[in-house]
């Protein structure tokens, strides 16, 4: 079975850091893998799709890499904001078509 | 707007209640599926649907059913609920044939069981 796991789990960062988040799983048959960002009480929101023959993508201050053959993805936020401050999720696509979820770390930016 | 739509957005019920969770969207996906969000177990796929007339259970499947009728609708129904069922639901649909955009998530439906 598919195991996603995100570390670390919560991260607080001054407002203008660069950081990293990690996503890690353990089949790496994997379709693409997905970011998304869930703000407390909230759905979830895509931020970046990489499907699984790319290396990245980029959106805004957002890059998002993927290692299949190591079962390892990043998420790279440059000049953090206050309004960063979320819940980051990864969940990678399986071949019946199903998202496996990591549990999240939680950011927060200090102004 | 296009995208998922849940209903209710809360809900308390008493234990042994029936209830059905909402979700349609617009966006002509054939795939459709439903979570649940509990505090430190991230989301666990319930049952999901590749298109109309098509149903099959993800990995926490007991004491609930779908039926998928139309395209645009994925009903999620509990038959008696029980506590462990509180939970956070979200609904999720995405396209099948041709580029794949990715998922995209209702807003949810928190579900307390009483």
């Amino acid at each position: 079975k598919q195991e996603v796991t995100q570390i670390p789990a919560a991260l607080s960062v001054p407002e203008g850091e660069n950081l990293v988040l990690n996503c890690s799983f353990t089949d790496s048959a994997i379709y693409n893998l997905q970011w998304f960002r869930q703000d407390p009480g909230k759905g979830l929101t895509s931020l970046l799709l990489i499907q699984s023959s790319q290396r990245e993508q980029t959106s805004g201050r957002l890059n998002a890499s993927l290692d299949k053959s190591s079962g390892r993805s990043t998420l790279y936020i440059a000049a953090s904001q206050p309004g960063d401050s979320a819940t980051y999720l990864c969940a990678v696509r399986t071949g019946a078509n199903n998202l496996f979820f990591g549990t999240g770390t939680r950011l927060t930016v200090i102004p | 707007n296009a995208g998922v739509t849940q209903t209710p957005k809360f809900q308390v019920l008493k234990t042994g209640q029936s209830m059905t969770l909402q979700c349609a969207q617009d966006m002509n996906h054939e795939y459709m599926s439903w979570y649940r969000q509990d505090p430190g177990m991230g989301l666990r796929l319930i049952h999901y649907s590749v298109g109309a007339g098509i149903t099959d259970q993800g990995e926490v499947p007991n004491g609930y059913n779908v039926s998928r009728s139309t395209t645009e609708d994925f009903p999620l129904r509990l038959l008696s609920a029980a506590p462990s069922q509180t939970s956070v639901y979200f609904c999720a649909s995405s396209q099948t044939r041709g580029k794949f955009y990715g998922y995209t998530f209702g807003s949810g439906t928190r579900l307390t069981v009483v």
